[in-house]
């Protein structure tokens, strides 16, 4: 299993500002996601978080809005840049094992005013 | 592309009941499927995960059955607990390994 830390759990942003999120994990992981959790829906794919080259997006998310590092095998970043209202969800980091098993760390929740 | 879907949305029942969760997928070529609970707010915790080659999992009171054929899993709570309210998921990844697909989710409520 694999032990992921986010920061930070949750904050209150402005309109137009940007909020940096910051994804842990407590061993060397090759795979490491960035997901969307907008109120009441399921979970989103945002991007693949690739160490030493730029991420992975999926379709309808751009780097401009989300841009992504990955610096070593142990953390990530996500930027959520320009906020309005509707970025206000939960963002949650995973990270896939040997396996494939998924695990998930404790998610960070946004409000955008 | 896959898709997959869980019924019901919603379930409420009492406390002590056993109960099944349902999800289904359309791409029967999975890599692997995972059952998730997620509390109010929080973050994913991982159940249980069963490799393609495998027929289920067990783990305490919960098993997770995989039929790949008819593209269907469920996950069985035994002697349901308040403390098993929260949303299940279910997830698939597909033969190429590469992403997660998830259910809607079941939201659970167990009355006391």
């Amino acid at each position: 299993s694999a032990v992921i830390s986010q920061k930070p759990s949750r904050d209150i942003c402005q309109r137009g500002t940007s909020l940096t999120i910051q994804c842990q994990v407590d061993s060397q992981v090759t795979m490491m996601f960035w997901y969307r959790q907008q109120p009441g829906q399921s979970l989103t794919l945002i991007a693949t978080a690739n160490q030493g080259s730029e991420a992975t997006y999926e379709s309808g998310f751009v780097i401009d809005k989300f841009p992504i590092s990955r610096p070593n095998l142990t953390f990530s970043t996500l930027t959520v840049s320009n906020m309005s209202p509707e970025d206000s969800s939960i963002y949650l980091c995973s990270v896939g094992t040997g396996v494939n098993e998924q695990f998930f760390g404790p998610g960070t929740r946004l409000t955008v005013l | 592309k896959q898709e997959v879907t869980q019924i019901p949305a919603a379930l409420s029942v009492p406390e002590g009941e056993n109960l099944v969760l349902n999800c289904s997928f359309t791409d029967s070529a999975i890599y692997n499927l995972q059952w998730f609970r997620q509390d109010p707010g929080k973050g994913l915790t991982s159940l249980l995960l069963i490799q393609s080659s495998q027929r289920e999992q067990t783990s305490g009171r919960l098993n997770a059955s995989l039929d790949k054929s008819s593209g269907r899993s469920t996950l069985y709570i035994a002697a349901s607990q308040p403390g098993d309210s929260a949303t299940y998921l279910c997830a698939v990844i597909g033969s190429s390994a590469s992403k997660i697909i998830f259910g809607s989710g079941t939201r659970l409520s167990i009355r006391p």
